[in-house]
């Protein structure tokens, strides 16, 4: 079964930091570009970040920018997400998604359910 | 930067259709999107990718209930013989190398 599960979402103070994991099984995950989705209380869908199959190119919003950093270790078929200098904003559920290429261009076709990072003081 | 538009709401009676819709922004009238349903509580799930011809894919395990189709600028997501599980929240989902947007999202409310 194709299965995506996140972990590492706390509540945390403004300024501080956190890793979020999200382990992949079911599938070859390398051969797949990977992304984070984040979605704040009672809001839609935000896409945070992505990273290609290799882990070679990397892409984020801009309200991420500088203060987030995706990466992947294919040996663990683990996808992670350091988030620095978090702002009361950032406060949501932190999804990863599974693009249908190796490439970060392509639509969606598997989710995780959700890992929720809380910023307050 | 692509747009896409949806209705923030939508209703429809157990047992009857309902037809959702995303508008792609102008100059992007050509795109593919993919279609997501969240039920409440829950993480997205990929119903269908579709393309601006209507040809369209779904993903594992989706039932024949739920189709798309397209015309000009706009993606639709039809849903027939609605059942009290399809109340959720559907997001439109269109990309490009390295940026992913969402539409606003369109929820469902299954009477």
């Amino acid at each position: 079964e194709v299965q995506l599960l996140e972990s590492g979402g706390d509540l945390v103070q403004p300024g501080g930091s956190l890793r979020l994991s999200c382990a992949a099984s079911g599938f070859t995950f390398s051969n797949y570009a990977m992304s984070w989705v984040r979605q704040g209380p009672g809001k839609g869908l935000e896409w945070v970040s992505a990273i290609s199959g290799s882990g070679d190119n990397t892409y984020y919003a801009d309200s991420v920018k500088g203060r987030f950093t995706i990466s992947r270790d294919n040996s663990k078929n683990t996808l992670y997400l350091q988030v620095n200098s978090l702002r009361a904003e950032d406060t949501a559920a932190y999804f990863c998604a599974k693009y249908r290429v190796v490439v970060a261009n392509s639509d969606f076709d598997i989710w995780g359910q959700g890992t929720m990072v809380i910023v307050s003081s | 930067q692509v747009v896409l538009t949806q209705s923030p709401s939508a209703s429809a009676s157990l047992g009857a259709s309902v037809k959702l819709t995303c508008t792609l922004s102008s100059r992007h009238s050509t795109y593919a999107i993919a279609w997501h349903q969240q039920q409440p509580e829950k993480g997205p799930r990929y119903l269908m990718n579709l393309n601006s011809d209507g040809s369209h894919i779904k993903g594992d395990g989706i039932p024949d209930r739920f189709s798309g189709s397209s015309s000009g600028a706009e993606r639709y997501l039809t849903i027939s013989s609605l059942q009290s599980e399809d109340e959720a929240e559907y997001y439109c989902q269109t990309w490009g190398t390295g940026y992913v947007v969402f539409g606003g999202g369109t929820k469902l409310t299954v009477l």
